[in-house]
């Protein structure tokens, strides 16, 4: 049973361009995290999704960034006119259901870095 | 504002030894709680939880504690390998939140020969 997958593993951008984060859940997973690693820092929460629905985006910036987990494919962090303070590594993680007992499991996480 | 906080960024243990990694935090409405491990360049492994009904919880070599009253929880790995060299994240959450997660900034423990 494969992990949670994340593509690309390391993503340069130059300012002001897009940056598009793609994740595949584990097989059976349908709940979808997203988490954003600063430099020397914990993993901050930033979307909650199950399939075409966002149900928590209370950490995600308001402007320049969104997410969408589609009915099919993968579920994707899109982050538009990059800035230099965008640059840290982003985190997917899945889980069957919410509740105790039902972890979420990370994938390797993308490095985004923007020059 | 830091909920969760881990105020060892690193801790060092010979090998064979107990390792006890500490974590604190602020929020009472918190009723779950786990511990990640991370690998360079690799995303967070779940290791161990504890919900807030128990004061601990055992799984092989890892056994967490929770002292609610205090809103503190701890860590021990024992006996520490080599292979447990890492960054330690403790988490947190409570099920108004459906289940997103609070992490501390991480302890990152060297286990020497």
């Amino acid at each position: 049973n494969a992990g949670v997958m994340q593509n690309p593993r390391h993503l340069v951008r130059r300012r002001g361009q897009e940056a598009r984060l793609r994740c595949s859940p584990m097989k059976g997973h349908s709940h979808v995290y997203w988490y954003r690693q600063l430099p020397e820092e914990g993993l901050k929460f930033m979307v909650y999704l199950q399939k075409e629905n966002i149900i928590d985006e209370s950490g995600m910036p308001k402007e320049r960034f969104s997410a969408e987990f589609p009915k099919e494919g993968p579920s994707i962090l899109r982050i538009q006119q990059v800035v230099r303070g965008d640059s840290a590594a982003y985190f997917c993680a899945s889980s069957p259901r919410t509740g105790v007992g039902y972890e979420q499991y990370f994938g390797p996480g993308t490095r985004l870095t923007v020059t | 504002d830091q909920q969760v906080k881990q105020n060892s960024p690193s801790l060092s243990v010979q090998e064979g030894r107990i390792s006890i990694l500490n974590c604190d935090y602020t929020n009472s409405m918190f009723d779950y709680f786990l511990w990640y491990k991370k690998y360079p360049a690799e995303g967070p492994t779940f290791l161990i939880s504890i919900s807030s009904i128990k004061d601990k919880n055992e799984d092989g070599r890892f056994t967490v504690f929770l002292n609610k009253s205090a809103k503190h929880l701890s860590l021990h790995i024992v006996p520490s390998q080599p292979g447990d060299s890492a960054v330690y994240f403790c988490a947190a959450r409570y099920t108004g939140t459906a289940s997103k997660l609070t992490f501390g900034t991480g302890t990152r423990l060297q286990v020497t020969l």
